[in-house]
């Protein structure tokens, strides 16, 4: 089945620094999302990703899937403390719920 | 105001007792979901229904069922045979078949067997 793996983990950043999550595949994707969770909270959409080389953005957050279609990237500049919370992408590579998959997640903490 | 709503927030069981989890949804959603969160990991699939009086099993469903007799609701219940039920889990809906809209998460369940 389909394989999905999440980086980093844990990511501590100062408040004010940028910060990346990657997502890569091992099959081809038909689409990518993205969620939030806070602490102790439930996740979140933040947004979709469907075609090849796609970038969209959201503030300072600005989201990117690959040419291949395979992995997708979350950058958040300057972060703030509202961003703390553990960011995970869903690879959708078709033929139901059962073709959804959820990374691990990386757990964002930020030090003022 | 639309949603969905878990309850309880907070659950504990003794080991062989089984519980249920309540799910219900007013956004007129046709699809519904179980999904089990552990510290570490990303969300797990237990059951989902894309149709009342229909449901599939995810890549967790042993010792967990479920039912749909009505749009609003998919109550999950966790049965004597799960052998680690102690975990988070999450109930979510979609207006398309899943992976391909948006999930709407609701608050969670934490359920801790002692």
């Amino acid at each position: 089945g389909q394989q999905v793996m999440q980086i980093p983990q844990y990511q501590h950043v100062q408040e004010g620094e940028d910060f990346t999550t990657y997502c890569n595949s091992s099959t081809t994707l038909s689409n990518i999302q993205w969620y939030k969770q806070r602490p102790g909270g439930h996740p979140v959409f933040l947004i979709q990703l469907v075609k090849s080389g796609e970038v969209k953005k959201q503030k300072r957050l600005t989201f990117q899937f690959g040419e291949a279609k395979k992995n997708s990237s979350l950058h958040i500049t300057a972060t703030q403390t509202t961003d703390v919370g553990t960011y995970f992408c869903t690879m959708y590579s078709g033929g139901g719920a059962d073709g959804l998959t959820f990374g691990k997640g990386t757990h964002l903490i930020i030090q003022p | 105001d639309g949603g969905i709503t878990q309850s309880p927030k907070y659950l504990f069981r003794k080991e062989g007792q089984n519980v249920t989890l309540s799910c219900e949804q007013n956004l007129n959603h046709d699809a519904m979901y179980w999904y089990r969160q552990d510290p570490g990991q990303g969300l797990r699939l237990i059951y989902y229904s894309q149709i009342v009086n229909d449901f599939q099993k995810g890549d967790i469903a042993e010792g967990y069922s479920v039912s749909r007799e009505k749009k609003e609701s998919f109550p999950l219940t966790v049965t004597s045979a799960q052998k680690n039920p102690t975990a988070f889990y999450l109930c979510a809906s979609s207006i398309m078949e899943g992976g391909t809209g948006e999930l709407f998460f609701g608050e969670g369940s934490r359920l801790t067997v002692l």
